[in-house]
C-alpha cells in the first residue's frame, strides 16, 4: 500500500539554525500539506501546496517558513531560523485530486530546538 | 475560521464496552468530517469519515453520527478491544481547493482489560 514517508524521524537543532524537513508524498497525489503538533496539543494546519504554489497558509506559517517541491517527488519544509517554540512533531500529508479524497499522513518528524 | 471542540480529553472503558467521543464545530460551511486514530509514534490515520449530506455511517464496530443543525458529530466504538487504545481526533474540513483539515484537541482512549 502506498504511503507518505518523512525523513528524518527526529531532528535536533540549535536555536537560530536552519532546518529542512523532507517528505515524499504518495505518487500521483496532487495536493500536499504540512501540519504540526506541539507535544500534548492538537494537530495544526501550516500550509497547503498545489500546482507548485502555496494555496493556503495559516498564521503560524510566517516568513521563517517555506515549502518547496524541488524535483517532482520530494516536498520539503524549511524553517530558516529556528526558535524554541518550533519544537514539535511535523506531519506531511498528501491527497489525490478530488475534494473528498482522504489526506494521507506521514509518520512525522520530531523537531527539537535547543 | 473553523474551530473544533472535542470531549472528553481522556476516556477509559472496560474491554468489551462502548466508547463515545463527541465534537462540535463552528463553521456551518464545513461539509466533511473525518476521524483519525493516532498511535504512539505514528501520524494520524483515517478510520472513518462522514459527509454533511449523511446523518450516520457505520463500519463494523465504528460508527459516526452528524447533527448539522446542532453542529455536533460523534464517534461510537462498540465492543472495544485493547488495540483500540490510541488518541482519536475528530476534524472538520471546508470544501475548498486547499481543503485544510481543522483538528479537535484529541481524546486519549484507554481500554482496560
Amino acid at each position: 500500500e502506498p504511503e507518505v514517508t518523512q525523513t528524518p524521524s527526529h531532528q535536533v537543532t540549535q536555536m537560530g539554525q536552519e532546518v529542512i524537513l523532507h517528505c515524499v508524498p504518495i505518487s500521483n497525489h496532487l495536493y500536499f500539506y504540512w501540519y504540526r503538533q506541539i507535544l500534548g496539543q492538537k494537530v495544526e494546519f501550516l500550509v497547503s501546496f498545489y500546482n507548485n504554489e502555496i494555496s493556503e497558509k495559516s498564521e503560524i506559517f510566517d516568513d521563517q517558513f517555506s515549502v518547496e517541491r524541488p524535483d517532482g517527488s520530494n516536498f520539503t519544509l524549511k524553517i530558516r531560523s529556528t526558535k524554541l517554540e518550533d519544537s514539535a512533531m511535523y506531519f506531511c500529508a498528501s491527497r489525490a485530486g478530488t475534494a473528498y479524497n482522504e489526506q494521507f499522513f506521514g509518520p512525522g518528524t520530531r523537531l527539537t530546538v535547543l | 475560521g473553523e474551530n473544533v471542540e472535542q470531549h472528553p480529553s481522556t476516556l477509559s472503558v472496560q474491554e468489551g464496552d462502548s466508547a463515545v467521543i463527541k465534537c462540535t464545530y463552528s463553521d456551518s460551511a464545513s461539509n466533511y468530517f473525518p476521524w483519525y486514530k493516532q498511535e504512539l509514534g505514528k501520524g494520524p490515520q483515517l478510520i472513518i469519515d462522514i459527509r454533511s449530506n449523511v446523518g450516520e455511517k457505520k463500519d463494523q464496530r465504528i460508527a459516526v453520527t452528524l447533527n448539522k443543525t446542532a453542529k455536533h458529530f460523534s464517534l461510537h466504538i462498540t465492543e472495544t478491544q485493547p488495540e483500540d487504545s490510541a488518541v482519536y481526533f475528530c476534524a472538520a474540513r471546508l470544501y475548498s481547493s486547499a481543503s485544510k483539515i481543522i483538528f479537535g484537541s484529541g481524546t486519549r482512549l484507554s481500554i482496560r482489560p
